[in-house]
Protein backbone atom coordinates (compact mmCIF):
# COMPACT_ATOMS: atom_id res chain seq x y z
CA UNK A 1 0.00 0.00 0.00
CA UNK A 2 1.52 3.51 -1.23
CA UNK A 3 2.31 5.69 1.68
CA UNK A 4 1.87 9.05 2.23
CA UNK A 5 2.78 11.34 -0.76
CA UNK A 6 3.26 15.01 -0.56
CA UNK A 7 3.85 17.34 -3.81
CA UNK A 8 6.30 19.60 -4.48
CA UNK A 9 8.99 18.27 -1.63
CA UNK A 10 11.14 21.56 -2.15
CA UNK A 11 9.76 25.09 -3.13
CA UNK A 12 11.26 28.46 -3.01
CA UNK A 13 8.53 31.37 -3.00
CA UNK A 14 9.07 35.21 -1.95
CA UNK A 15 7.55 37.18 0.12
CA UNK A 16 3.63 38.02 -0.96
CA UNK A 17 3.55 35.28 -2.93
CA UNK A 18 1.20 32.51 -2.11
CA UNK A 19 1.27 29.33 -2.32
CA UNK A 20 -0.18 25.22 -2.73
CA UNK A 21 0.67 22.47 -1.32
CA UNK A 22 -0.71 19.23 -1.92
CA UNK A 23 -1.39 15.60 0.02
CA UNK A 24 -2.36 12.39 -1.18
CA UNK A 25 -3.19 9.99 1.71
CA UNK A 26 -2.89 6.28 2.22
CA UNK A 27 -5.74 4.81 -0.07
CA UNK A 28 -8.54 4.03 2.28
CA UNK A 29 -7.68 6.91 4.85
CA UNK A 30 -10.16 9.80 5.00
CA UNK A 31 -8.87 11.88 7.35
CA UNK A 32 -6.16 14.21 6.71
CA UNK A 33 -4.17 16.61 8.83
CA UNK A 34 -1.41 19.64 8.16
CA UNK A 35 1.62 20.86 10.43
CA UNK A 36 4.26 23.03 10.36
CA UNK A 37 7.43 22.32 11.49
CA UNK A 38 9.78 24.83 12.83
CA UNK A 39 13.03 24.54 14.98
CA UNK A 40 12.40 24.98 18.58
CA UNK A 41 8.54 24.64 17.90
CA UNK A 42 8.05 21.10 17.06
CA UNK A 43 5.00 19.65 14.91
CA UNK A 44 2.35 22.65 15.18
CA UNK A 45 -1.37 21.59 14.28
CA UNK A 46 -3.11 23.59 11.34
CA UNK A 47 -6.01 21.60 10.47
CA UNK A 48 -7.70 18.74 9.58
CA UNK A 49 -10.42 17.52 7.37
CA UNK A 50 -12.67 14.80 7.20
CA UNK A 51 -15.05 14.41 4.54
CA UNK A 52 -14.18 17.42 2.93
CA UNK A 53 -15.42 19.07 5.96
CA UNK A 54 -12.40 20.93 8.34
CA UNK A 55 -12.80 19.52 11.42
CA UNK A 56 -10.63 21.30 13.78
CA UNK A 57 -7.92 24.21 13.03
CA UNK A 58 -5.55 25.55 15.03
CA UNK A 59 -3.75 28.46 16.08
CA UNK A 60 -2.74 29.88 12.53
CA UNK A 61 -3.96 33.27 11.00
CA UNK A 62 -6.44 33.16 7.65
CA UNK A 63 -3.54 33.24 5.47
CA UNK A 64 -3.50 29.71 5.74
CA UNK A 65 -6.58 27.32 4.40
CA UNK A 66 -6.94 24.15 3.15
CA UNK A 67 -9.66 22.20 1.65
CA UNK A 68 -9.99 18.54 0.86
CA UNK A 69 -11.38 16.63 -1.90
CA UNK A 70 -14.21 14.09 -2.23
CA UNK A 71 -11.30 11.26 -3.06
CA UNK A 72 -9.64 12.37 0.13
CA UNK A 73 -6.64 14.63 -1.63
CA UNK A 74 -5.89 17.42 0.19
CA UNK A 75 -4.62 20.75 -0.39
CA UNK A 76 -3.41 23.99 1.88
CA UNK A 77 -2.44 27.20 1.04
CA UNK A 78 -1.04 30.22 1.93
CA UNK A 79 -1.34 33.61 0.83
CA UNK A 80 0.71 36.81 1.09
CA UNK A 81 3.66 34.46 2.20
CA UNK A 82 6.32 35.64 5.06
CA UNK A 83 9.70 35.36 5.80
CA UNK A 84 8.42 32.87 9.26
CA UNK A 85 6.59 31.07 6.86
CA UNK A 86 9.69 29.24 5.88
CA UNK A 87 8.96 25.92 7.21
CA UNK A 88 8.39 22.08 6.83
CA UNK A 89 4.48 21.20 6.50
CA UNK A 90 3.77 17.98 6.95
CA UNK A 91 0.42 16.03 5.92
CA UNK A 92 -0.82 13.08 8.00
CA UNK A 93 -3.56 10.48 7.17
CA UNK A 94 -5.46 8.49 9.10
CA UNK A 95 -8.22 5.68 8.65
CA UNK A 96 -10.93 7.59 10.56
CA UNK A 97 -11.18 10.07 13.65
CA UNK A 98 -12.71 8.47 15.81
CA UNK A 99 -12.65 8.53 19.88
CA UNK A 100 -9.64 6.06 20.23
CA UNK A 101 -6.73 8.04 21.08
CA UNK A 102 -5.02 5.32 18.97
CA UNK A 103 -5.66 6.10 15.90
CA UNK A 104 -2.21 6.27 14.60
CA UNK A 105 -0.98 8.97 11.83
CA UNK A 106 0.64 8.15 8.99
CA UNK A 107 2.92 11.04 8.22
CA UNK A 108 3.86 12.12 4.36
CA UNK A 109 7.92 13.06 3.95
CA UNK A 110 6.63 17.01 3.92
CA UNK A 111 7.19 20.03 1.40
CA UNK A 112 10.39 22.06 2.74
CA UNK A 113 8.80 25.42 2.09
CA UNK A 114 11.51 28.45 1.57
CA UNK A 115 10.27 32.37 1.44
CA UNK A 116 12.79 34.70 0.82
CA UNK B 1 0.56 27.90 25.32
CA UNK B 2 2.77 24.58 24.84
CA UNK B 3 0.48 21.92 26.37
CA UNK B 4 3.47 19.31 25.74
CA UNK B 5 6.69 19.79 26.47
CA UNK B 6 9.77 18.50 26.08
CA UNK B 7 12.82 20.58 27.97
CA UNK B 8 15.69 18.72 26.28
CA UNK B 9 16.10 19.55 22.67
CA UNK B 10 19.25 16.91 22.18
CA UNK B 11 20.39 14.26 23.80
CA UNK B 12 24.19 12.25 23.13
CA UNK B 13 24.36 8.39 24.31
CA UNK B 14 26.64 5.70 23.85
CA UNK B 15 25.48 2.67 21.64
CA UNK B 16 24.88 0.03 23.89
CA UNK B 17 23.06 2.49 26.58
CA UNK B 18 20.08 2.98 27.83
CA UNK B 19 18.43 6.33 26.06
CA UNK B 20 15.61 8.29 28.33
CA UNK B 21 13.31 10.58 26.47
CA UNK B 22 11.23 12.89 29.06
CA UNK B 23 7.77 14.90 28.16
CA UNK B 24 5.71 16.71 30.15
CA UNK B 25 2.23 17.57 29.80
CA UNK B 26 0.06 20.43 31.58
CA UNK B 27 -3.94 19.14 30.39
CA UNK B 28 -5.25 15.99 32.52
CA UNK B 29 -8.13 15.28 30.24
CA UNK B 30 -5.02 13.91 27.62
CA UNK B 31 -6.30 10.03 27.38
CA UNK B 32 -3.06 8.62 24.84
CA UNK B 33 0.04 9.07 24.43
CA UNK B 34 2.28 8.44 21.69
CA UNK B 35 6.04 8.67 20.50
CA UNK B 36 6.67 9.10 17.00
CA UNK B 37 10.18 9.05 15.24
CA UNK B 38 11.72 11.25 12.43
CA UNK B 39 14.41 10.77 10.12
CA UNK B 40 16.18 13.73 8.37
CA UNK B 41 13.83 14.14 4.89
CA UNK B 42 11.47 11.64 6.14
CA UNK B 43 7.97 12.00 7.85
CA UNK B 44 7.54 10.94 11.50
CA UNK B 45 6.42 7.29 11.98
CA UNK B 46 4.85 6.07 14.80
CA UNK B 47 6.66 4.35 17.67
CA UNK B 48 4.84 3.13 20.55
CA UNK B 49 1.93 4.67 22.55
CA UNK B 50 0.04 3.81 25.35
CA UNK B 51 -3.29 4.58 27.16
CA UNK B 52 -3.92 6.87 30.21
CA UNK B 53 -5.36 3.86 31.80
CA UNK B 54 -1.69 2.47 31.92
CA UNK B 55 1.74 3.21 33.48
CA UNK B 56 4.26 1.42 30.85
CA UNK B 57 4.26 -0.02 27.31
CA UNK B 58 6.61 -2.13 25.73
CA UNK B 59 7.37 -3.14 22.74
CA UNK B 60 11.18 -4.38 21.92
CA UNK B 61 13.83 -2.06 22.80
CA UNK B 62 11.24 0.42 23.61
CA UNK B 63 9.06 0.80 26.53
CA UNK B 64 7.06 3.90 26.76
CA UNK B 65 6.40 4.91 31.00
CA UNK B 66 3.68 6.87 32.25
CA UNK B 67 3.43 9.15 35.92
CA UNK B 68 0.00 10.42 35.42
CA UNK B 69 0.40 12.67 39.21
CA UNK B 70 3.13 13.89 37.50
CA UNK B 71 1.67 14.14 33.56
CA UNK B 72 5.37 13.13 32.44
CA UNK B 73 6.34 10.28 30.57
CA UNK B 74 9.67 8.86 28.92
CA UNK B 75 10.71 6.74 26.42
CA UNK B 76 13.53 4.54 27.51
CA UNK B 77 15.50 2.55 24.63
CA UNK B 78 17.80 -0.07 25.51
CA UNK B 79 19.93 -1.01 23.77
CA UNK B 80 20.85 2.29 21.93
CA UNK B 81 21.58 1.64 18.89
CA UNK B 82 23.47 4.18 15.83
CA UNK B 83 20.32 3.85 13.74
CA UNK B 84 18.08 5.12 16.51
CA UNK B 85 19.31 8.55 15.70
CA UNK B 86 17.07 10.62 15.20
CA UNK B 87 14.19 13.49 16.32
CA UNK B 88 11.82 11.76 18.68
CA UNK B 89 8.22 13.68 19.33
CA UNK B 90 6.06 12.85 22.19
CA UNK B 91 2.88 13.46 21.13
CA UNK B 92 -0.81 13.34 23.42
CA UNK B 93 -4.57 12.69 22.36
CA UNK B 94 -7.93 13.83 23.82
CA UNK B 95 -11.32 13.27 23.07
CA UNK B 96 -12.75 16.82 22.49
CA UNK B 97 -16.25 18.13 20.63
CA UNK B 98 -16.49 15.05 18.86
CA UNK B 99 -13.43 14.16 17.76
CA UNK B 100 -9.87 13.05 19.12
CA UNK B 101 -7.30 16.62 19.21
CA UNK B 102 -3.67 15.21 18.78
CA UNK B 103 -0.84 17.79 20.19
CA UNK B 104 2.93 17.59 19.44
CA UNK B 105 5.60 18.40 21.45
CA UNK B 106 8.47 19.89 20.48
CA UNK B 107 11.12 17.53 20.00
CA UNK B 108 14.02 15.86 20.97
CA UNK B 109 17.09 14.98 19.08
CA UNK B 110 18.48 11.89 20.00
CA UNK B 111 22.46 11.24 18.90
CA UNK B 112 23.56 7.32 19.39
CA UNK B 113 27.04 7.55 19.17
CA UNK B 114 29.27 4.29 18.19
Amino acid sequence: KAGVTQTPRYLIKTRGQQVTLSCSPISGHRSVSWYQQTPGQGLQFLFEYFSETQRNKGNFPGRFSGRQFSNSRSEMNVSTLELGDSALYLCASSLVPGTSGSNEQFFGPGTRLTVL
Amino acid sequence: DQQVKQNSPSLSVQEGRISILNCDYTNSMFDYFLWYKKYPAEGPTFLISISSIKDKNEDGRFTVFLNKSAKHLSLHIVPSQPGDSAVYFCAASVYSGGYQKVTFGTGTKLQVIP
